[in-house]
């Protein structure tokens, strides 16, 4: 009965490849977001979508897209990856993504390396 | 664009010692909010400032927002083992729906 749960846990693969990861939450938060962790523990936010809508979007390379199929699931696809996207990707939820009382849930992470 | 500044970026202390992490931002704040993370973990909210001046407490650990609400501190009194881990702040701007802007982060190491 994890709250938000992320797949994979460790990613390792080569560079150039594709790979996607996948988010689910069941906590009936309206709002997903998509955070990159580096090497410092530096986190920054990516993206994020309230109700399938995609509300924030900062400065990512378009290699990076995430995907909502519903409010319950944000998925990240990765295309042609770089040595520069090894990190750890976090997942998060919120409720009603608007009102600035409501905190965040994390999952696991995301441990990528490419290689 | 809104920036978040934390300081000290490591901390280490001897058990017992008090320990304390300083957030500051370069505009004002709708709110603050605090989480901790783990070694090998994921960041886990520990509480959320709003008024201006706010103080609030969690057992060891003392939370206050400037009056400006453009700071904020996050104060533990005699720091045990189980303390260690990232501490960051997270800042929301009043017109930024639902994002957070994250300090870097104070990690605070425990010795026994």
């Amino acid at each position: 009965d994890t709250a938000v749960s992320q797949t994979p846990k460790y990613l390792v693969t080569q560079m150039g490849n594709d790979k996607s990861i996948k988010c689910e939450q069941n906590l009936g938060h309206d709002t997903m977001y998509w955070y990159k962790q580096d090497s410092k523990k530096f986190l920054k936010i990516m993206f994020s979508y309230n109700n399938k809508e995609l509300i924030i979007n900062e400065t990512v390379p378009n290699r990076f897209s995430p995907k909502s199929p519903d409010k319950a699931h944000l998925n990240l696809h990765i295309n042609s990856l770089e040595l520069g996207d090894s990190a750890v990707y976090f997942c998060a939820s919120s409720y009603h993504g608007g009102d600035s009382n409501q905190p965040q849930h994390f999952g696991d992470g995301t441990r990528l390396s490419i290689l | 664009g809104q920036q978040v500044m934390q300081i000290p970026q490591y901390q280490h202390v001897q058990e017992g010692e008090d320990f304390t992490t300083y957030c500051n931002s370069s505009t004002t704040l709708s709110n603050i909010q605090w989480y901790k993370q783990r070694p090998g973990g994921h960041p886990v909210f520990l509480i959320q400032l709003v008024k201006s001046g706010e103080v609030k407490k969690q057992k060891r650990l003392t939370f206050q927002f400037g009056e400006a609400k453009k700071n904020s501190s996050l104060h533990i009194t005699a720091t045990q083992t189980t303390d260690v881990g990232t501490y960051f702040c997270a800042g929301r701007k009043g017109t930024s729906y639902g994002k957070l802007t994250f300090g870097q982060g104070t990690i605070l190491t425990v010795h026994p």
